[in-house]
């Protein structure tokens, strides 16, 4: 079955520290993946999104993602967290369905 | 704004009700989709439509039924609401050229 697991329910993280979120794919067909935002009691907002090309994808506040290929990975990654990156985040991919499915999200906590 | 609206942002009823969420997207997109995010966060389709045709129906009660008068608008109605139906409902949508979807804020159903 063709799906995305999140690896980490919540990451706590200090500020100016790095954070990694995991995600991993499951699918013997093509995929496009995508990293959504979600600010306490707000909607999902795209973080970014890898469909073909680059394997390194940047996206906004700073965020970046890497697809792999052999890992079946799409790990998202920031360099310097700040107090506003206090949300959840959640990966979800679109398989030969078309139906975009999504991970169970990851809760990234930020504190000073 | 150009966005993806949804009305009410908040809904409180009581079980046997019925009650319908609305969405708009002004942004010419052909494509437009529900979500139910339950009290785990965890994201689910229920719906899309393509031009005011049906062209996903996860499996969701009977008592779910879309309504979309033109490609601008698709709503939800929901008969004999139901405790287990409380969570958060997202609108989102897809022009035609792409696969990125982008979401409503989300309405916030409780079933009292």
């Amino acid at each position: 079955a063709q799906s995305v697991t999140q690896l980490d329910s919540q990451v706590p993280v200090f500020e100016e520290a790095p954070v990694e979120l995991r995600c991993n794919y499951s699918s013997s067909v093509s995929v496009y993946l995508f990293w959504y935002v979600q600010y306490p009691n707000q909607g999902l907002q795209l973080l970014l999104k890898y469909l073909s090309g680059s394997t390194l994808v940047k996206g906004i506040n700073g965020f970046e993602a890497e697809f792999n290929k052999s890992q079946t990975s799409f790990h998202l990654r920031k360099p310097s967290v700040h107090i506003s990156d206090t949300a959840e985040y959640f990966c979800a991919g679109i398989f030969n369905d078309y139906k975009l499915s999504f991970g169970a999200g990851t809760t990234v906590t930020v504190r000073a | 704004d150009t966005a993806v609206s949804q009305t009410p942002k908040y809904l409180v009823t009581q079980m046997g009700n019925d009650k319908s969420i609305k969405c708009e997207q002004n942004l010419g997109h052909d494509t437009m989709y529900w979500y139910k995010q339950d009290s785990k966060k965890f994201l689910k389709i229920m719906f899309s439509y393509n031009n005011k045709e049906l062209i996903i129906n996860e499996t969701v009660p009977n008592r779910f039924s879309p309504k979309s008068p033109d490609k601008a608008h698709l709503n939800l109605h929901i008969n004999s609401l139901e405790l287990g139906d409380s969570a958060v409902y997202f609108c989102a949508s897809t022009p035609t050229d792409s696969i990125t979807q982008y979401f409503g804020p989300g309405t916030r159903l409780t079933v009292l």
